[in-house]
């Protein structure tokens, strides 16, 4: 998606924390999400940042800086079916307030 | 969250034929649906917005004539691909909203996977 940059791929081991991050350039930003997506299924929405902080909820946070234009996910005590690509949205008046989507990150879990 | 249906979740079509994929709202009245399309190993592409009532409204490079989308009621958008190519093998995801910041068009339908042969 325009200017919405997150890592192609991360590998981490069960157990640990990884952290997924996002930086992206726009005007008018009105909100952060991340989704979760397993391979051949649709995006299960994860996470929603409008305001700067960090939002907690369960294993996974995800934290907002608005004025670093920048976002991260973190995934703690990481399991095996937590394997799938996670994506970056941005939704912004500069994009008529539609979702625009990073290209994703793709999180291997290993043994 | 917010239920949004997708049907069919699978299907496989002739070249040269239209499939018409249907995404509705169950626990809400959807003013306006988005579509998608996916390519494999790539990221979530918006193809079209659509909102009850009134014509959809397609992004740069999508044929409307190819990817036709019908919002007739709060709760149904239909996107049918006329003339199908093998090209157009994707997976189609929607999406639904009400109110304009809503957070409700976070929540996808669970796809469709259309393949063209």
């Amino acid at each position: 998606g325009q200017n919405i940059d997150q890592p192609t791929e991360m590998t981490a081991t069960e157990g640990a924390i990884v952290q997924i991050n996002c930086t992206y350039q726009t005007s008018g930003f009105n909100g952060l999400f991340w989704y979760q997506q397993h391979a051949g299924e649709a995006p299960t929405f994860l996470s929603y940042n409008v305001l700067d902080g960090l939002e907690e909820k369960g294993r996974f946070s995800s934290f907002l800086s608005r004025s670093k234009g920048y976002s991260y996910l973190l995934l703690k005590e990481l399991q095996m079916k937590d394997s799938a690509s996670y994506l970056c949205a941005v939704r912004a008046r500069e994009y008529g307030n539609k979702l625009v989507f990073g290209a994703g990150t793709i999180l291997r879990v290993k043994s | 969250g917010a239920v949004v249906s997708q049907h069919p979740s699978r299907v496989i079509c002739k070249s040269g034929t239209s499939v018409k994929i249907e995404c509705r709202s169950l626990d809400f009245q959807a003013t306006t649906m988005f579509w998608y399309r996916q390519f494999p190993k790539q990221s979530l592409m918006l193809m079209a917005t659509s909102n009850e009532g009134s014509k959809a409204t397609y992004e740069q490079g999508v044929e409307k004539d190819k990817f036709l989308i019908n919002h007739a009621s709060l709760t149904l958008s239909t996107l049918t691909v006329t003339s199908a190519h093998p090209e157009d093998s994707s997976f189609y995801i929607c999406s639904a909203k009400t109110g304009v910041l809503s957070g409700t068009e976070a929540f996808f339908g669970q796809g469709t996977r259309l393949t063209v042969v």
